[in-house]
């Protein structure tokens, strides 16, 4: 079946600091499955962050990108600049195109954004 | 604004006890979801529905039911809860589509003692 890693279970970065979470995927399904940064912040339910449909493309929201890279089937979040308030839980999160709709999530990214 | 309401929040239950998770949504959704949390993993798949009075299994349904009365309502229902359900619990909707958005609850943290 399809899953995504995120190999990173717990990140720490000074504030104005650059950031990086990687996330890789495998899709079974046929065809580029969509792919997806949700986050949750303390107290809330998940919330899209980004998302990028097509191969090769890039998403950005809230001074974060990701680029869909299907030959190394990464979609790694990154952000030049972070703030105390970017402290949350990361998910990245792939749907296949076709199929139950359902979300295949990774494991999630603590970030703690010390000021 | 999209939402996706559930009850309760937290509920602690004893072992072999009977529990019900409530979910509303008020976005016309037609895909409900229901969803588990344990510390250290994603968010795993426990049952969904695309249309009222019909329900799927989805990756992990073993020890739940779920029950979609209507468009807006889904519950999952935990029998004869175990310790091993201890987890924080998700509800969500979305439109039919691998590209749309799909919408969360707040969670329920459900400790089973």
């Amino acid at each position: 079946g399809d899953s995504v890693t995120q190999t990173e279970g717990q990140v720490t970065v000074s504030e104005s600091k650059s950031l990086i979470i990687n996330c890789t995927y495998s899709a079974t399904s046929i065809g580029y499955p969509n792919l997806f940064w949700y986050v949750r912040y303390p107290g809330e339910g998940l919330q899209l962050l980004l998302k990028v449909i097509t191969a090769g493309q890039k998403g950005s929201s809230r001074g974060f990108e990701a680029t869909y890279n299907k030959e190394a089937t990464s979609f790694h979040l990154q952000k030049a600049s972070v703030q105390e308030s970017d402290s949350a839980v990361y998910y990245c999160a792939l749907r296949a195109t076709g199929g139950n709709n359902k979300l295949t999530f990774g494991q999630g990214t603590v970030l703690s954004v010390i000021p | 604004e999209a939402a996706v309401t559930q009850s309760p929040r937290s509920k602690v239950a004893v072992t072999g006890g009977k529990v019900t998770l409530s979910c509303h949504q008020t976005n016309n959704h037609d895909y409900m979801y229901w969803y588990r949390q344990d510390t250290g993993h994603g968010l795993r798949l426990i049952h969904y529905s695309y249309v009222a009075d019909s329900t799927e299994k989805g990756d992990i349904p073993d020890g739940y039911k779920a029950s979609r009365p209507s468009q807006e309502n889904f519950s999952l229902i935990l029998e004869l809860a175990s310790l091993s359900q201890t987890a924080v619990y998700f509800c969500a909707s979305s439109e039919l589509g691998g590209h749309t958005e799909v919408f969360f609850g707040k969670g329920t943290r459900l400790t089973v003692v």
